[in-house]
């Protein structure tokens, strides 16, 4: 059974980048599943922001695209977000996740990010 | 792309059925039958429990069922039982090779 744990600061400038790792554990990040970012700010629903295959092809929400790189490093098994000029309206709950076909069957716990001076 | 509309709330007594319906365009829901479903409890990640509009995985209660008409998908919940109070979110793929997350609804148990 595959496991994620994200990591990374939980407080980020405006303006500045956020950047969360997502370790996997269970299964090898070289397998055929896609592994993804959700996030879901307080009290509001979810947003699916990125996910990448295994063989390294991206997809990306259209409104963070200009914003949002997917990545991931075979050699430490784990898959990174990192996110640039954030904004108060970034500060989220987010998740990481495995894709087993077309939707997310695996969940990180998640990872609090707050964008604030 | 717009989420698909869900209703904010749904309730029902237990052992009664409820349904919840997620309604889309043809660039998402009508157009694709990548359609999950996921329930979420406060303060805690979402777990699948629909994928590919009727499916679901192991483990999770037979009393989850989906389905989808043209431009809407529904899942329904039947013999409510008190821990079925949550939060319920579709996903469907869309034609900008994304994901787009419904609204979301609470349900609640009367």
């Amino acid at each position: 059974q595959v496991h994620l744990q994200e990591s990374g600061p939980g407080l980020v400038r405006p303006s500045g980048t956020l950047s969360l790792t997502c370790g996997v554990s269970g299964d090898s990040i070289r397998s055929e599943t896609r592994w993804s970012w959700v996030r879901q700010p307080p009290g509001k629903g979810l947003e699916w922001i990125a996910e990448i295959y295994h063989k390294g092809n991206t997809n990306y929400n259209p409104s963070l695209k200009s914003r949002a790189i997917i990545s991931m490093d075979k050699s430490r098994n784990q898959f990174s977000l990192s996110l640039s000029s954030v904004t108060a309206a970034d500060t989220a709950m987010y998740y990481c996740g495995g894709q087993g076909g077309w939707y997310v069957d695996s969940w990180g716990q998640g990872a609090l990010v707050t964008v604030s001076s | 792309q717009s989420a698909p509309t869900q209703p904010v709330s749904v309730s029902g007594s237990p052992g009664q059925s409820i349904t919840i319906s997620c309604t889309g365009t043809r660039g998402d829901i009508g157009g694709y039958n990548h359609i999950s479903w996921y329930q979420q409890f406060p303060g805690k990640a979402p777990k699948l429990i629909i994928y590919e509009v009727s499916n679901r995985p192991s483990g999770v209660s037979s009393r989850f069922s989906g389905s989808k008409s043209g431009n809407t998908a529904s899942l329904t919940i039947s013999g409510l039982q008190a821990e079925d109070e949550a939060y319920y979110y579709c996903c469907s793929f869309a034609s900008s090779y994304s994901y787009v997350f419904g609204t979301g609804t609470k349900v609640t148990v009367i």
